[in-house]
């Protein structure tokens, strides 16, 4: 039972690239969120999803996309990056009233 | 507008004392509250939460207290043990249609130190 799986573990991009981080989950839960943290930020929330085919924005979308075209999958897009986006981003899923399971992280740097 | 707040970025605490870690929130449609803690190059794991209803939940070393008046809730660890030494953030939601822990907020987490 491998949980969350966030792929890849580090990325570095030029300004301007894209890239897509994968997040997958093996728990059959219906919530999925993308989370960045930043030193002395915490954790902010980008996208949500409460279940397949469905999206939502969350408190810093701006720059992301995401896509959940299957359950146990949860994408998010960089179509542009830049260096602001650099960050540790955290994808988590839980049932309803579960305590969320996190990844390890994806550890992005945008030069 | 930082919703939910721990004030303090670090505690250093020596092994076997309590650590007293402090979240004070100003969102008063929160009603569930929780602890996760990070070791470094790993995601958050759940440590222990407590609903509004309650004003303390315990979990073997851990205790969470919850002062709704004061919008203020804090975990104690006691006895504290060098691998407690972590990040911990606290985290709050509305529970709502979406379930307890729908769309956390934390805070902006606090470096816990046990030294031996």
């Amino acid at each position: 039972n491998a949980g969350v799986t966030q792929t890849p573990k580090f990325r570095v991009l030029k300004t301007g690239q894209s890239m897509t981080l994968l997040c997958a989950q093996d728990m059959n839960h219906e919530y999925m969120y993308w989370y960045r943290q930043d030193p002395g930020m915490g954790l902010r929330l980008i996208h949500y999803s409460v279940g397949e085919g469905t999206t939502a924005k969350g408190e810093v979308p701006d720059g992301y996309n995401v896509s959940r075209l299957k359950k146990q999958n949860f994408l998010l897009g960089l179509e542009s990056a830049a260096p602001s986006q650099t960050s540790v981003y955290f994808c988590a899923s839980t049932h309803r009233d579960s305590p969320l399971h996190f990844g390890n992280g994806t550890r992005l740097t945008v030069t | 507008d930082q919703q939910v707040k721990q004030n303090s970025p670090s505690l250093s605490v020596q092994e076997g004392r309590i650590s007293i870690l402090n979240c004070d929130y100003t969102n008063s449609m929160f009603d569930y509250f929780l602890w996760y803690k990070k070791y470094p190059a790993e995601g958050p794991t759940f440590l222990i939460s407590i609903s509004s209803i309650k004003d303390k939940n315990e979990d073997g070393r851990f205790t969470v207290f919850l002062n709704k008046s004061a919008k203020h809730l804090s975990l104690h660890i006691v006895p504290s043990q060098p691998g407690d030494s972590a990040v911990y953030f606290c985290a709050a939601s509305v529970w709502g249609s979406g379930g307890s822990n729908y769309k956390l907020t934390f805070g902006k987490g606090t470096l816990l130190t046990v030294n031996p």
